[in-house]
């Protein structure tokens, strides 16, 4: 499959605790993002990488979250001191290029109880 | 600040009707304006992309048009079909990075 992987698919944890999710985007996309989306809503921008350089970061992104790329492949994002705010569905999605369209992965959901 | 808006929330139709999703978007610089489909707690699939320059695009029975100046798109549907089901989403990037996403359009084609 060379589409975007997230993993896990499935995160439960309780608050307080950290998480870290992995996205592998497609090969040879050099353009990373992640979004999150909650229930009945549209995703929301979080951040994104070109190559392993992190050019934007949204608002919704506290100082828990923090988001990398460390050779310009797979990016992982972790949330420290999990709050029941933060459940949602995390998406990653990656392009070739700016002008191009964005692929998304399958995401990956978490839950804080 | 860029606001995406889809109309309606919700649409219920039976199978074989042509129909059209709307989506609407404040401001007019943008780069470019992607459909999307999600289905139940997945993630999402690309389904159209049109450029800025672009006035439309065709995938199979979907059509996809653009008129920037009045910040509208909308999605067309022939002939739909039951897994057609599912919610659609439009969303515009202004500038070279994020996606700006509607709400939503949650779809049902009744056999």
């Amino acid at each position: 499959d060379t589409g975007v992987s997230q993993d896990p698919r499935h995160k439960i944890t309780k608050r307080g605790q950290n998480v870290t999710f992995r996205c592998d985007p497609i090969s040879e996309h050099n353009r990373l993002y992640w979004y999150r989306q909650t229930l009945g809503q549209g995703p929301e921008f979080l951040t994104y990488f070109q190559n392993e350089a992190q050019l934007e970061k949204s608002r919704l992104l506290s100082d828990r979250f923090s988001a990398e790329r460390p050779k310009g492949s797979f990016s992982t994002l972790e949330i420290q001191r999990t709050e029941q705010g933060d459940s949602a569905m995390y998406l990653c999605a990656s392009s070739l290029m700016a002008d191009n369209e964005q692929f998304f992965g399958p995401g990956t959901r978490l839950t804080v109880l | 600040k860029q606001e995406v808006t889809q109309i309606p929330a919700a649409l219920s139709v039976p199978e074989g009707e042509n129909l059209v999703l709307n989506c609407s978007f404040t401001d007019s610089a943008i780069y470019n304006l992607q459909w999307f489909r999600q289905d139940p707690g997945k993630g999402l699939t690309s389904l159209l992309l049109i450029q800025s320059s672009q006035r439309e695009q065709t995938s199979g029975r979907l059509n996809a048009s653009l008129d920037k100046s009045s910040g509208r798109s909308t999605l067309y549907i022939a002939a739909s079909q039951p897994g057609d089901s599912a919610t659609y989403l439009c969303a515009v990037k202004k500038g070279a990075q994020k996606l700006v996403f509607g709400q939503g359009t949650r779809l049902t084609i009744n056999p």
